[in-house]
């Protein structure tokens, strides 16, 4: 079936150093790709998403382009804030109503 | 727009009871809605898949029996964990997709449950 991979963490940065956390996906056909965030004690929210290879999606300084060739989606920023202290989850869903699959999340902690 | 409810936020109960938790799309009907369950520090998995007017579609391992799902409106799903022990203390988070082409997935704000 399908699934996500992404780098375990936590991951524990400076603030307004750059950040990547890796995500790569195995799926039978084409899927959207997504990217949610999880602050403490909250459910999650939609980060970015991508639905076509090559798409990048982006928001709040935050990058992922969908490269089927390498079948990835990695998370990308170039400047961290404290605020952005979280967990992040990569996701895949392949087509109409089926349930997004999850990564098993990567902490984020931003440091001052 | 696109909003979903979930409710309680969190939710203390004794072990043998049971507890209900409801998910409602405030803005738009949702003919499916998801449950998920989240351990500490883990990621979420699918519980069931919540279908109005059927019956629910359960992950493999997960008891049917112990988590009840009704989905009796467009509007409003809800998940019982009947006789609740302290292995059920998660973090259960209901989703729902919104409507129309690219539509993506809006979550609950979930239900911390603790069984004492």
């Amino acid at each position: 079936g399908d699934s996500v991979t992404q780098m375990e963490g936590p991951v524990t940065l400076s603030e307004e150093a750059c950040l990547t956390i890796n995500c790569t996906y195995t799926a039978t056909g084409y899927p959207s790709l997504f990217w949610y965030v999880q602050y403490p004690g909250e459910g999650l929210q939609l980060l970015l998403k991508a639905t076509k290879a090559d798409d990048k999606g982006s928001n709040k300084g935050f990058e992922a382009t969908y490269r089927k060739e390498t079948t990835s989606f990695h998370l990308e920023k170039g400047s961290v804030q404290v605020s952005d202290s979280a967990v992040y989850f990569c996701a895949l869903t392949d087509s109409g109503n089926t349930p997004l699959v999850f990564g098993k999340g990567t902490r984020l902690s931003v440091i001052a | 727009g696109a909003v979903v409810s979930q409710h309680p936020s969190w939710v203390i109960c004794k072990s043998g009871t049971s507890v209900k938790i409801e998910c409602r799309s405030l803005d738009f009907q949702a003919t499916t809605m998801f449950w998920y369950r989240q351990f500490p520090k883990q990621s979420l998995m699918l519980m069931a898949t919540s279908n109005e007017g059927s019956k629910a579609t359960y992950e493999q391992g997960v008891e049917k029996d112990k988590f009840l799902i009704n989905h009796a409106s467009l509007t409003l799903s809800t998940l019982t964990v009947t006789s609740a022990h302290p292995e059920d203390s998660s973090f259960y988070i209901c989703s729902a997709r919104r409507p129309g082409q690219g539509g993506g997935y809006t979550f609950g704000s979930g239900t911390r449950l603790t069984v004492v």
